[in-house]
């Protein structure tokens, strides 16, 4: 059982560049979410989905676009890179609860992100 | 100042020690309370979950909601070197996103 994989875990673009990175759970769970941490200001939502069909902007939102692609996968687009999306990207997912409403939230291990 | 403030350390204790780790916070509607343990370069992982105030044990780790304060704490006892990493509280008023600290690291030493 592989819970929350996402890919790729290393990526260093230049500014101005675009990517997608890619998310699936395998625990049929309704609700997923794209995190980014930064040191200092902890887990900060970007945008979550909380069901098929459905997305919704988080608390950080600007640079970047989702995808629902299906219920077991949700990805993260960064059109046009800036060097202020460094960061640590990590994908979620929870059983019900568009933001974690009372439910065990799983996350993936991590995308690791530079912009030069 | 933000919703929930937590001390990001480091904490460094010997083995055998008890750790405590504690977050406050301002929102009065919280009554989801959870820790997560995210070790280096990986993801967290859920480590204990309360709901409302009180007390909850499991092995060597006790959570404590105290809501009059707005305060809540990790105890980990008998600290081991494998319980260095970061922990991260959590909190959520149900319908509502959950809001994370910062996270403290800790550091068991042998």
């Amino acid at each position: 059982n592989a819970g929350v994989t996402q890919t790729p875990k290393f990526q260093v673009l230049k500014t101005g560049q675009s990517m997608t990175l890619q998310c699936a759970q395998d625990m049929n769970h309704n609700s997923m979410y794209w995190y980014r941490q930064d040191p200092g200001m902890g887990l900060r939502l970007i945008y979550y989905s909380a069901s098929e069909g459905t997305t919704d902007k988080g608390e950080v939102p600007n640079g970047y676009n989702v995808s629902r692609l299906n219920k077991r996968e949700f990805s993260l687009r960064l059109e046009s890179a800036a060097p202020s999306q460094t960061s640590v990207y990590f994908c979620a997912s929870s059983e019900t609860g568009g933001r974690g409403y009372g439910n065990t939230i799983y996350f993936g291990e991590g995308s690791w992100l530079t912009v030069v | 100042q933000k919703e929930v403030e937590q001390d990001p350390g480091p904490l460094s204790v010997p083995e055998g020690a008890i750790v405590s780790l504690n977050c406050t916070y301002s929102n009065s509607a919280f009554q989801y309370f959870m820790w997560y343990r995210q070790y280096s370069r990986k993801g967290p992982e859920l480590l204990m979950y309360t709901y409302s105030s009180g007390n909850k044990e499991d092995g060597r780790f006790t959570a404590q909601v105290d809501k009059s304060s707005k305060y809540i704490s990790l105890f980990i006892r008998d600290s081991q070197p494998s319980d260095s990493a970061t922990y991260l509280c959590a909190m959520s008023g149900g319908y509502q996103k959950v809001t994370f600290g910062i996270g403290t690291k800790l550091q068991v030493i042998p």
